[in-house]
């Protein structure tokens, strides 16, 4: 079994770009797919990645996912950032070898 | 419309029990898998456990195996999770969500607003 380790927190300001990092510790991030979604405050969450860099349609263009095999990791970018934006991100994927799912721990984006 | 609605919560004491349901409307219920994830008050994610389409499947996150029973009523378009020996950490917002992966890679498209399980004396 494997987890997922995201930053805490990140900040950026309205406009700029901001990555938030997943990093997976046991196994190639690689042999599943990775997912995004996105929890605003007193909100359920919705997805705005999919299968490693899908975007679910309703999803702006703004937001991409990329895996990286050289850092075991996967990545959510998120460009022309909005105060909208700010939100909790948390990082997904499927562990085959204890049929579960695991989460990131989340990292919270301030927009400010 | 497409969504989920959770209903069920409530106060519990700890050991006694609770059955949270999540009626599903506007698609094909039948043809998902089904999972139940969870939310500690200022925590994040959990995955608790998942349902093939027809039932024949399930698994359970290590903490509540033994304990909880998820379960799907395809007729009725509904989910539960069946919460025995409640425990104060199972205090959580419980999401019911569906996955549309159709295979052994699951991950969630649609959440349910929650329904708020808190265990205390």
């Amino acid at each position: 079994n494997f987890m997922l380790t995201q930053p805490h927190s990140v900040s950026e300001s309205p406009g700029k770009t901001v990555t938030i990092s997943c990093t997976r510790s046991s196994g190639s991030i690689a042999s599943n797919y990775v997912q995004w979604y996105q929890q605003r405050p007193g909100s359920s969450p919705t997805t705005v990645i999919y299968e490693d860099n899908q975007r679910p349609s309703g999803v702006p263009d703004r937001f991409s996912g990329s895996i990286d095999s050289s850092s075991n990791s996967a990545s959510l970018t998120i460009s022309g950032l909005k105060t909208e934006d700010e939100a909790d991100y948390y990082c997904q994927s499927y562990d085959s070898s204890k049929e579960n799912v695991v989460f990131g721990g989340g990292t919270k984006l301030t927009v400010l | 419309e497409v969504q989920l609605v959770e209903s069920g919560g409530g106060l519990v004491q700890p050991g006694g029990s609770l059955r949270l349901s999540c009626a599903a409307s506007g698609f094909t219920f039948s043809s998902y898998w089904m999972s139940w994830v969870r939310q500690a008050p200022g925590k994040g994610l959990e995955w608790v456990a998942n349902i093939k389409q027809d039932g024949s499947e399930k698994y359970y996150v290590d903490s509540v195996k033994g304990r909880f029973t998820i379960s799907r009523d395809n007729a009725k378009n509904s989910l539960y999770l069946q919460m025995n020996s409640l425990r104060a950490e199972d205090t959580a917002v419980y999401y019911c969500a569906r996955d549309p992966s159709g295979s052994y890679n699951w991950y969630f498209d649609l959440w349910g607003r929650g329904t708020l399980v808190t265990v205390s004396s």
